[in-house]
């Protein structure tokens, strides 16, 4: 069974500083991992995914890497503002294991971030 | 283009009432899943339709059910609720052969 483990899970950081968001799964046979954003009462919105045969992938000041092998993905933000304040949940896309069939998504309980003034 | 929407966006029931929960996935996906979120479980998956076939479904009761129409529409339906039903409930689409899921803003059902 797929299990997705978060470290740590809240995190206070002044506005500016370099910081890394730790995931962790059990499985190591996933077909990508994607990391989302989720503001209070909000939906997900995805932020990067990466496919399972890539190390990493950055979008703005975002950066996130894959090591499949042990499974292990960090979530890099640079320069923090405090419009990145949310919780961020790592989510790994694996087969669902009655059919084999790729469609579920096992979440991480996240990393609640505030980035302060 | 225009994201995943849900509706309703809030919903209050008593308990032993049903409910029924629309979904409208992204044009031109064909996928939509479905997952409950509550503070003490996190996210977990209920079920995936695709072509209006449920494809696979997690570890919840029978009392949740879902189906999928020809324009991909999908509606999920929960019977007899219980206060634990009482969730954010998101659903998420992707196109046919990609796998990055789009989710929609969520359903909060309330359940007194």
């Amino acid at each position: 069974k797929q299990e997705v483990t978060q470290i740590p899970a809240a995190l206070s950081v002044p506005e500016g500083e370099n910081l890394v968001l730790n995931c962790s799964f059990t499985d190591s046979a996933i077909y990508n991992l994607q990391w989302f954003r989720q503001d209070p009462g909000k939906g997900l919105t995805s932020l990067l995914l990466i496919q399972s045969s890539q190390r990493e992938q950055t979008s703005g000041r975002l950066n996130a890497s894959l090591d499949k092998s042990s499974g292990r993905s960090t979530l890099y933000i640079a320069a923090s503002q405090p419009g990145d304040s949310a919780t961020y949940l790592c989510a790994v896309f694996s087969p669902f294991m009655d059919t084999g069939t790729a469609s579920k998504l096992t979440f991480g309980t996240g990393t609640r971030l505030q980035v302060t003034l | 283009k225009a994201g995943v929407t849900q509706t309703p966006r809030y919903l209050i029931k008593t308990r032993g009432q049903q409910v029924t929960l629309s979904c409208s996935p992204i044009s031109g996906h064909r996928s939509v899943s479905w997952y409950q979120q509550t503070p003490g479980q996190g996210l977990q998956f209920l079920f995936e339709y695709f072509s209006e076939t449920q494809r696979n479904k997690g570890n919840f009761p029978g009392r949740f059910s879902g189906r999928q129409f020809s324009n991909s529409r999908s509606e999920m339906n929960v019977s007899t609720l219980e206060l634990g039903d009482s969730a954010l409930y998101l659903c998420a689409s992707r196109v046919t052969s990609g796998y990055e899921q789009y989710f929609g803003p969520g359903t909060r059902l309330t359940v007194t």
